[in-house]
């Protein structure tokens, strides 16, 4: 029930293009989900994250989209660049606190 | 934003020694910092959960007596590796929940560790 899914594991994408990233959950508790960018040999940064009383959130070129009765959630990234290549991971926590439980990761590629 | 550093960011080291990662909070105070280990093309994984003042609580198969984690101040948490060995290999990463309690989580650079 603490699963988080995310699919899918790989992504090539050529500028300018869409990048969709998709999860799942199974823990009706999660009540705040983030979506982290993360370069390698750093820490995940904070991209983007939505709580459940909305059904999307648009910060610049990130938008998430949110569907509560199916408990899934998604990344869309708009006018893909080279600099967004990199590996994105979801993720969820419960209402009482901050304890994230992680997707697999999507390795995101943007060709030039 | 709040910014969360750590040190060092790399080490290598060889079996049987220890080695402390620090993890601190530069511009508020975090009661509550969370570690994470993670493999090469991995996600992240989390190993314990420190809270100012009091012990860490460990997830489930994560060896408390190897992974010694000490949250003496609102600011610092250190994550020590004791008697190390080659699968202690990893990157671990430390986080601490932002100023206002929000939910949203700070994440530190990493720590590359290598034992040999």
């Amino acid at each position: 029930q603490q699963q988080v899914k995310q699919s899918p594991q790989s992504l090539i994408v050529q500028k300018g293009g869409i990048s969709i990233i998709n999860c799942a959950y199974e823990n009706t508790a999660f009540d705040y989900f983030p979506w982290y960018q993360q370069f390698p040999g750093k820490g995940p940064a904070l991209l983007i994250a939505i709580r459940p009383d909305v059904s999307e959130k648009k910060e610049g070129r990130f938008t998430i989209s949110f569907n509560k009765s199916a408990k899934q959630f998604s990344l869309h990234i708009m006018d893909s660049q080279p600099g967004d290549s990199a590996t994105y991971f979801c993720a969820a926590s419960p209402i009482s606190g901050s304890r994230l439980t992680f997707g697999e990761g999507t390795q995101l590629t943007v060709n030039p | 934003g709040a910014v969360v550093s750590q040190h060092p960011s790399r080490v290598i080291c060889k079996s049987g020694t220890s080695v402390k990662i620090e993890c601190r909070s530069l511009d508020f105070q975090a009661t509550t910092m969370f570690w994470y280990r993670q493999f090469p093309k991995k996600s992240l994984m989390l190993m314990a959960t420190s809270n100012e003042g009091s012990k860490a609580t460990y997830e489930q198969g994560v060896e408390k007596d190897k992974f010694l984690i000490n949250h003496a101040s609102l600011t610092l948490s250190t994550l020590t590796v004791t008697s190390a060995h080659p699968e202690d290999s990893s990157f671990y990463i430390c986080s601490a929940t932002g100023p206002r309690n929000t939910g949203e989580l700070f994440f530190g650079e990493g720590s590359r560790l290598t034992v040999l």
